[in-house]
């Protein structure tokens, strides 16, 4: 099956600094790769996603770029603001099996 | 974003009793709803996936009798937990996605505290 790993583990950035999160996976079939931004206590947050059509995608401060000869894929957050501070997951999956297989998280401090 | 409700968002029970969990997709049908638990400062664990009007199937090591899952409507499938014990304790997380293929949108999860 899939495996999705994900790192690094926790990131420290100032405010207004750029944080980038990496992950690689397994399953050369998988062709979706979601990034999910959870808060404490809170369910996970769709806050981007990727197609393998795609090399990249870009929404204001978020970016996503996806190397599928490589089988990793990466998180870009620009200009962070404190309330970017939470765990963030990467995923992967394909369309007809339906379900996703979960990195293992990052959580992310931005300090003032 | 599709909005997903699960409730409750918590909830104590006692150990040896049952707790049902409900997921609704309030703003589209979800063909597809899965169900996940995460244990604390760990990733998501896939339990189930439900298909509208079929059986769930269930990932290897869950146990299909202990956690029934429904999925009765395009809007609403629920999770039981039965003869619940405190190792049951976690957080549970409901997925649902309209079609094949499409995006997955979270519920807000359930904190199950087993005493």
């Amino acid at each position: 099956g899939e495996n999705v790993e994900q790192h690094p583990s926790t990131l420290s950035v100032q405010e207004g600094d750029s944080a980038v999160i990496k992950c690689t996976y397994s399953d050369s079939a998988s062709n979706y790769f979601p990034w999910y931004k959870q808060e404490l206590g809170k369910g996970p947050q769709l806050i981007i996603d990727i197609r393998s059509n795609v090399g990249e995608k870009k929404d204001q401060r978020i970016a996503v770029t996806l190397n599928k000869t490589a089988k990793h894929f990466s998180l870009h957050i620009t200009e962070t603001q404190p309330e970017d501070s939470a765990v963030y997951f990467c995923a992967a999956g394909t369309g007809t099996a339906s379900k996703l297989t979960f990195g293992t998280g990052t959580r992310l401090q931005v300090t003032l | 974003g599709a909005v997903v409700s699960q409730h409750p968002s918590r909830v104590i029970c006692k150990s040896g009793t049952s707790v049902k969990i409900e997921c609704r997709s309030l703003d589209f049908q979800a063909t597809t709803m899965f169900w996940y638990r995460q244990f604390p400062k760990q990733s998501l664990m896939l339990m189930a996936t439900s298909n509208e009007g079929s059986k769930a199937t269930y990932e290897q090591g869950v146990e299909k009798d202990k956690f029934l899952i429904n999925h009765a409507s395009l809007t609403l499938s629920t999770l039981t937990v039965t003869s619940a014990h405190p190792e049951d304790s976690s957080f549970y997380i409901c997925s649902a996605r309209a079609h094949q293929g499409g995006k997955a949108f979270f519920g807000q999860g359930t904190r199950l505290t087993v005493v």
